[in-house]
């Protein structure tokens, strides 16, 4: 089992909905949480970034993370077709080196007009 | 800002040869990550450098290793291609101290092992 699972989908929803994305994950020391974007042919976007337990939000994204049932969240509100991309999760550890995180292997979402 | 550049964009290679990539990082970040991403995988970490010294290594065979220069510049090579090499690289590099925490991916090198 991977300590990060996410469903790859692939999502695909009419423009204007609201996109629900979600991780689980196995390892309780994990303590920062990140959402990626990967557009295609292109490298991974930090989106939003989270430090433990809670919500944030940063326009139409709103990042949520609960620690006691292991569980994250990406929510895109007014979606539209400039987000159809993958969306990874990613997470570190407070003990490993900087560079070290762990990934779920992305959601595919199509946004269609 | 110039963003991470990483050489080639694509690459194309027969089995049993071996293949070194190449990731400038952002200019002032000491830190460079390697990852490989394949469809059924996902992201897995390779490994981490910082000051041209490896930090953390991930759970990949001997084959690949890495290495980084002075300057932060950080090569990755690959010897005796297989066929499940065949992967997106991606390198991502960081300014120690962030507290926005987040590293900047470069678009990463397509390696074709036929």
């Amino acid at each position: 089992q991977k300590e990060v699972e996410q469903d790859p989908g692939p999502l695909s929803v009419p423009e204007g909905a609201i996109v629900s994305l979600n991780c689980t994950y196995s390892n309780s020391a994990f303590q920062y949480f990140m959402w990626y974007r990967q557009y295609s042919r292109k490298g991974p976007e930090l989106l939003m970034y989270t430090y433990s337990s809670g919500n944030k939000e940063d326009g139409r994204f709103t990042a949520q993370v609960d620690k006691s049932s292991k569980y994250i969240s990406l929510f895109i509100r007014d979606s539209q077709p400039s987000d159809s991309a993958t969306y990874l999760c990613a997470m570190k550890d407070r003990g490993s080196t900087l560079g070290r995180l762990y990934f779920g292997r992305g959601t595919q979402l199509t946004v269609w007009p | 800002k110039a963003g991470v550049t990483q050489t080639p964009r694509y690459l194309i290679k027969t089995r049993g040869q071996q293949v070194t990539l190449s990731c400038s990082p952002i200019s002032g970040h000491r830190s460079v990550s390697w990852y490989q991403q394949t469809p059924g995988q996902g992201l897995q970490f390779l490994f981490e450098y910082f000051s041209e010294t490896q930090r953390n290594k991930g759970n990949f065979p001997g084959r690949f290793s890495g290495r980084q220069f002075s300057n932060s510049r950080s090569e990755m090579n690959v010897s005796t291609l297989e066929l499940g090499d065949s992967a997106l690289y991606l390198c991502a590099s960081s300014s120690t101290g962030t507290i926005n925490y987040g590293y900047t991916f470069g678009s990463g090198t397509r390696l074709t092992v036929v």
